[in-house]
């Protein structure tokens, strides 16, 4: 079985601070994808990322970085000089190879951006 | 393009009664997948469909019923609602099943059983 988990439930910082995002997940296969996604008030769930299991490099989109390491179960995700529209619930996420289009969801992180 | 639209967007029901839910894809998507949010569970996978047939099942009892039309649209029922069946119901949609990219959510129905 597949596990993901974020233990920050909740992080307030002030605009421009930078904050990191963590996930650990759990998984016996050896080829998975990794995704994170952020969901805004208005409920949808909006794609961020989404990295494989033997792409270990990390990325950076702007303001937006992720950190994968198949050695710690870890991909953190880092969103600097955070803004106040950065503020929603991010979940990162994990599908295995044999399971279709199913996602499991960590419990995500509420992240508020204070002006 | 339009993005995956989800019917009705808000609902109240009451014990016992069912509902149905609506889940347009985008354009040329034939996966759909269906998730359950709660505060208490998190996001949690109900099903998913490719062409018509039901690829995958989550844990949960059979009052979660499901279907996709030809067109690739899809209804989700739920019979004999209790309490703990309020949530966001998310829908979400992909070219195909397995798909290697990412899954393209609609902003869902948001039932409440009283």
């Amino acid at each position: 079985a597949q596990k993901v988990t974020q233990a920050q439930t909740e992080i307030s910082v002030v605009e421009k601070e930078d904050v990191t995002l963590d996930c650990v997940y759990e998984t016996r296969d050896t080829t998975y994808y990794l995704f994170w996604y952020k969901q805004p008030p208005s409920g949808e769930l909006v794609f961020l990322i989404r990295r494989n299991s033997f792409d270990e490099q990390n990325e950076i989109s702007g303001r937006y970085s992720w950190n994968f390491q198949k050695s710690t179960s870890s991909f953190n995700f880092t969103i600097t000089a955070s803004q106040v529209v950065d503020s929603a619930v991010y979940f990162c996420a994990l599908r295995v190879n044999n399971a279709g289009n199913m996602l499991t969801f960590g419990g995500g992180t509420r992240l508020m951006v204070k002006p | 393009k339009a993005g995956v639209t989800q019917t009705p967007r808000y609902l109240i029901k009451t014990r016992g009664q069912q509902v149905t839910l609506s889940c347009s894809p985008i354009s040329g998507h034939r996966s759909v997948s269906w998730y359950q949010q709660t505060p208490g569970q998190g996001l949690q996978f109900l099903f998913e469909y490719f062409s018509e047939t039901q690829r995958n099942k989550g844990n949960f009892p059979g009052r979660f019923s499901g279907r996709q039309f030809s067109n690739s649209r899809s209804e989700m029922n739920v019979s004999t609602l209790e309490l703990g069946d309020s949530a966001l119901y998310l829908c979400a949609s992909s070219l195909r099943l397995p798909n290697t990219g990412e899954l393209f959510f609609g902003e869902g129905s948001r039932l409440t059983v009283l």
